[in-house]
């Protein structure tokens, strides 16, 4: 079964910090996903990623930065965190080939809140 | 731009009750179609998906799903609900083609009382 983690389920910083969002994900997937879930919103897309080093923007990618140096690892960073990024952010992967094709797996998601 | 719609953002319903959840996506071309359930503290798992074929999609926990072309529906349903059904449902779809994505609707909460 694909198990996707993410460092922290629950995570509280302050306002300019630069905050680093973890995700890895064993089962040799090519592509990976950085989502934001917000009530009322759903989730939307900030960042992904389809091979080593590669990245996408998102719907959503203002704020936000991320980086792939290994395949299963995945990383969400923000910048200079501020109180509008406070959210649940979700990882998520797939195996391989089309992005809107195939089911994503998700990881537990990690609860930010920018003080 | 394209796009999916949830009807109902909140849903409450007593055990054995009928569920419906609307889901619309705006898009002419081909399409692929999900529905995911978040239950309480868990992470997103899929409960079925719609690429071609039979527009009827059986997934798990006894849900199923009709695709209806004309209509650019894709509605769950299931005959009985149980408490173990409370939970957030989301709608996907996936657009091929230059918008090769998959966007969410913005979820249903679904409350099921004993």
């Amino acid at each position: 079964d694909v198990k996707v983690t993410q460092s922290s389920r629950y995570l509280v910083k302050r306002t300019g910090e630069k905050v680093f969002l973890e995700c890895v994900q064993d089962m040799d997937h090519e592509n990976m996903f950085w989502y934001r879930q917000d009530p009322g919103l759903g989730l939307r897309l900030i960042y992904f990623s389809y091979d080593v080093k590669m990245k996408e923007k998102g719907d959503i990618p203002e704020g936000y930065s991320v980086s792939r140096e290994k395949k299963e690892r995945f990383s969400l960073i923000l910048e200079s965190a501020s109180t509008n990024q406070t959210s649940m952010y979700l990882c998520a992967s797939t195996l391989g080939g089309g992005l809107s094709n195939q089911p994503q797996h998700f990881g537990d998601g990690t609860r930010l809140s920018i003080l | 731009a394209q796009s999916v719609s949830q009807h109902n953002h909140h849903v409450i319903l007593s055990e054995a009750a009928s569920l419906e959840l609307g889901c619309n996506y705006s898009y002419g071309g081909t399409v692929n179609l999900f529905w995911y359930v978040q239950y309480p503290g868990q992470h997103l798992q899929l409960l079925l998906k719609y690429f071609s074929g039979d527009p009827l999609v059986k997934g798990i926990k006894g849900f199923e799903a009709e695709f209806i072309k004309s209509k650019f529906s894709f509605n769950l349903r299931k005959p009985s609900v149980q408490w173990s059904d409370t939970a957030e449902y989301f709608c996907a779809a996936g657009f091929s083609g230059g918008y090769n994505k998959l966007i969410f609707g913005a979820g249903t909460r679904l409350a099921v009382h004993p």
